[in-house]
């Protein structure tokens, strides 16, 4: 069964780097999303993707978030200059984008950042 | 804006108990309502889903029921069993290519 695969499964960083967070959507979906998780709290939108460019994003997605389709396969959340509040789980996910509200999305395992 | 309540726990259940774990949520519009689970270390995978009005989602012996009237979507389990020790996220989705909008989540533990 074709899934979301995500790497790092965990990536640590200096507060003020930047990290690049990898996700391989299933390769028929046209809709691409990131959400993020802070440890023990509930799951938050960032962003969603779609035909090349951001459809929606949160409050949370600020000029520090980008996201970028490099090629066919790969869909990247990059942050800038990361803060220790950035510190949570991130999870890819992607849909068919059926043209219905019946479109369900599937999500990658997550990659752990940790902002030291 | 839509948003989604579930009972926070955490769960605490003997095998082979019932499972009730209570979903209500608010939307403008009719959206598809969704029950995710998260195993210790893992990620969110789907377990059910409704798109209308008393339709019925079931997987592994779990099911939830659309109820338009009372915006509700309460997932149970007849028997629950160690393995099913997991939180469990309640999550709407608008329309096509809409972000979710989750829950807080659920942990439950379930006891031999």
């Amino acid at each position: 069964e074709p899934e979301v695969t995500q790497t790092p499964s965990h990536q640590v960083t200096q507060m003020g780097q930047e990290v690049i967070l990898r996700c391989v959507p299933i390769s028929n979906h046209l809709y691409f999303y990131w959400y993020r998780q802070i440890l023990g709290q509930k799951v938050e939108f960032l962003v969603s993707f779609y035909n090349n460019e951001i459809s929606e994003k949160s409050e949370i997605f600020d000029d520090q978030f980008s996201v970028e389709r490099p090629d066919g396969s790969n869909f990247t959340l990059k942050i800038r200059s990361t803060k220790l509040e950035d510190s949570a789980m991130y999870f890819c996910a992607s849909s068919e984008g059926s043209g219905t509200n019946t479109d369900t999305q599937y999500f990658g395992p997550g990659t752990r950042l940790t902002v030291l | 804006g839509n948003s989604v309540t579930q009972m926070e726990g955490p769960v605490t259940l003997s095998e082979e108990a019932f499972l009730t774990i209570n979903c209500t949520y608010t939307a403008t519009g009719y959206p598809s309502l969704f029950w995710y689970v998260q195993y210790p270390g893992e990620g969110l995978q789907l377990l059910l889903k409704a798109t209308k009005a008393d339709d019925k989602g079931s997987n592994k012996g779990f099911e939830a029921t659309y109820r338009k009237e009372t915006t509700s979507f309460h997932l149970e389990k007849g028997s629950v069993q160690v393995s099913d020790s997991a939180v469990y996220f309640c999550a709407l989705s608008e329309d096509y290519g809409q972000n979710f909008v989750f829950g807080p989540g659920t942990r439950l533990s379930v006891l031999p």
